[in-house]
């Protein structure tokens, strides 16, 4: 039983296409989060919700929205897809924010835009 | 800014030998660290932490030492096995109190090869 598990694991999508990457984690944690890792294998953050309530937006391009259903639940869409785009989206849920905590990852989601 | 660096891309090391892999970070803020392991088309795992009121933290084969004064961790690995063979993330955070935003900022990665 996956304890973070995001949908779909490939993605291949055209240029200006919107795409969406659905994420759960059924461990009871509070905190989720988006981290992209690009062609450099720098993993870096990119929003965290905590109970459904957004409480990181680093800078990205508004044509990436999250939205958090209930806790349970982190998707990511993008509009207007671009090539820069292509990279692996990892998700992530911790049981805080805060606190000393690590996080648990999904397995990721590679997105090929062409 | 990479406030969390890892110089090394890469390493090879003999099974049964150690394997010692560092990290550097610039945030004097940063109170917590962690390792974390990952497998191709795999996401990272966590494998072992220490926080800022520590310089030691063992579990098994894996050690990790902090130098808050040099800013620079290590993790060792000790004795190296073939199944070890991944790429090693450094991160890092600041502790804040629970329900306030707190971001792990990783490093690079190295990636180990433990060969035979």
């Amino acid at each position: 039983d996956t304890a973070v598990s995001q949908t779909p694991k490939y993605l291949v999508t055209q240029m200006g296409n919107d795409k969406s990457i659905k994420c759960e984690q059924n461990l009871g944690h509070d905190t989720m989060y988006w981290y992209k890792q690009d062609s450099k294998k720098f993993l870096k953050i990119m929003f965290s919700y905590n109970n459904k309530e957004l409480i990181i937006n680093e800078t990205v391009p508004n044509r990436f929205s999250p939205k958090s259903p209930d806790k349970a639940h982190l998707n990511l869409h993008i509009n207007s897809l671009e090539l820069g785009d292509s990279a692996v989206y990892f998700c992530a849920s911790s049981p805080r924010a805060g606190g000393y905590y690590g996080y648990t990852f999904g397995s990721g989601t590679r997105l090929t835009v062409v | 800014d990479q406030q969390v660096k890892q110089n090394s891309p890469s390493l090879s090391v003999q099974e049964g030998r150690i394997s010692i892999l560092n990290c550097d970070y610039t945030n004097s803020m940063f109170d917590y660290f962690l390792w974390y392991k990952k497998y191709p088309a795999e996401g990272p795992t966590f494998l072992i932490s220490i926080s800022s009121i520590k310089d030691k933290n063992e579990d098994g084969r894996f050690t990790v030492f902090l130098n808050k004064s040099a800013k620079h961790l290590s993790l060792h690995i000790v004795p190296s096995q073939p199944g070890d063979s991944a790429v090693y993330f450094c991160a890092a955070k600041r502790r804040l109190n629970t329900g306030t935003a707190s971001k792990l900022t990783f490093g690079t990665g190295t990636r180990l090869q433990v060969t035979l």
